[in-house]
């Protein structure tokens, strides 16, 4: 089937730190794989997507490369800033419609 | 221009009782998705309209959820009677065609007590 795992959180990094949020998968054929944010308050927003293997989504100094051999879709960002506190899902996509399986999110706080 | 937009943002019913969420999507958008977050897990599909037409409802929980999206236009989905396992936060998204961003509401949070 079709399912996405990551890290559990929270994640409490200081203001400038380095963060990397984990996220693999599983799923049949060649998803197309997404990273949602959701600040407080607000809806899921898209933050980048990778829809094939070896992209690199980008956004907002976040990134993440589609890696097929470890079926991975890691987010990175180097240098956090205390906006960037939310919720971080990790999502893929089979197929043309927009049916997403969702990881159960990540929480990171970014203190000053 | 509006975003996708859930009514109410909060609800507490009992169990037994009924609720119904709505959700308006973003104007001239076909495409219009339920999901839901139960116990902080991950978001789960429930269903999909094309316009007034139930594209896939796989993910529908049990017949005591029901999704209607008359005219094509906004879209509401009861639950009738609600549970406590139905607590959680149930996400609207909207989309112009079935493979295009998804813009998603803010959510309904729904309690059962």
């Amino acid at each position: 089937g079709n399912s996405v795992t990551q890290m559990e959180g929270p994640v409490t990094l200081s203001e400038e730190a380095f963060l990397t949020i984990n996220c693999t998968y599983t799923a049949t054929g060649y998803p197309s794989l997404f990273w949602y944010v959701q600040y407080p308050g607000e809806g899921l927003q898209l933050l980048l997507k990778a829809t094939k293997a070896d992209d690199k989504g980008s956004n907002k100094g976040f990134e993440a490369t589609y890696r097929k051999e470890t079926t991975s879709f890691h987010l990175e960002k180097g240098s956090v800033q205390v906006s960037d506190s939310a919720v971080y899902f990790c999502a893929l996509r089979r197929g043309n419609f927009n049916k997403f399986y969702f990881g159960s999110g990540t929480k990171l706080n970014v203190k000053p | 221009e509006a975003g996708v937009t859930q009514f109410p943002s909060h609800s507490v019913i009992e169990k037994g009782q009924t609720v119904t969420l709505r959700c308006d999507p973003i104007s001239g958008h076909d495409n219009l998705y339920w999901y839901r977050r139960v116990m902080g897990k991950e978001i789960k599909f429930l269903l999909h309209f094309v316009k007034e037409s139930k594209q896939d409802e796989s993910g529908m929980p049990n017949n005591r959820f029901l999704a209607e999206r008359t005219g094509g236009t906004y879209s509401t989905l009861k639950v009738q009677p609600a549970e406590l396992e139905d607590s959680g936060v149930y996400f609207c998204a909207s989309s112009q065609d079935a493979n295009t961003e998804a813009f998603f509401g803010q959510g309904t949070r729904l309690t059962v007590v």
